[in-house]
């Protein structure tokens, strides 16, 4: 079974600090994994995906994500957060082609001034 | 290039009536899918066209709804009669072909928000 689990539903940091966004997942076949991001009245954005090459992958706006199979762990990060990535950040895990995505519960992000 | 869009953005309807969504793919997008977020929920898969057929309807959650894709270009989804656990934001997004499998980039659309009375 495929499931992957988001920690906080909420996360505030100051701008300019570190944004950890967390995402665990359980696949029973070498995961794709993907992160979204939704800004208000918007469509959900792809922000990277990893497709099993390297594992530390980058994407827009300067974000990032590792991939950890030891810890079954997809977190994504940047290291310096502006008031403009204030949104709501979904983890997904995809097993099969033409398959479906599982999405986590969501994150949202709120960046203090 | 447009995006995928989703109509109406809001409905609010009582429980009992029918309410029919539309989506837009990107023009030649083979692939369009389905899903629906309840509050505070994960967003969840309901089902997935290749052009006009039905490739995997195994999320839709019962017979009142209905998903159709004519001539493989805009979808709609109808929910009759419609029930309190029915609301919801209702995504669809699009795809262009499976040839990137599974690292294929879904693009997806604002959402439709349904509030059922």
């Amino acid at each position: 079974a495929q499931s992957v689990t988001q920690l906080g539903s909420h996360v505030s940091v100051s701008e300019g600090a570190l944004v950890l966004l967390r995402c665990n997942y359980s696949s029973s076949v070498p995961p794709y994994l993907f992160w979204y991001v939704q800004y208000p009245n918007q469509g959900l954005q792809l922000l990277l995906k990893y497709t099993s090459a390297a594992t530390l992958v980058k994407g827009i706006n300067g974000f990032e994500a590792e991939f950890k199979k030891s810890e079954t762990s997809f977190h994504l990060t940047k290291p310096s957060a502006h008031m403009s990535d204030a949104a709501e950040y979904f983890c997904a895990v995809r097993v099969g082609v033409g398959n479906q995505f599982y999405f986590g519960t969501g994150t949202s992000l709120t960046v203090i001034p | 290039e447009a995006g995928v869009t989703q109509f109406p953005s809001h409905s609010v309807i009582e429980k009992g009536q029918t309410v029919t969504l539309r989506c837009d793919p990107i023009s030649g997008h083979d692939n369009l899918y389905w899903y629906r977020r309840v509050m505070g929920k994960e967003i969840k898969f309901l089902l997935h066209f290749v052009k006009e057929s039905k490739q995997d309807e195994s999320g839709m959650p019962n017979n009142r709804f209905l998903a159709e894709r004519t001539g493989g270009t805009y979808s709609t989804l109808k929910v009759q009669p419609a029930e309190l656990e029915d609301s919801g934001v209702y995504f669809c997004a699009s795809s262009q072909d499976l040839a990137g499998g599974r690292g294929e980039t879904q693009y997806f659309g604002p959402g439709t928000r349904l509030l059922v009375l």
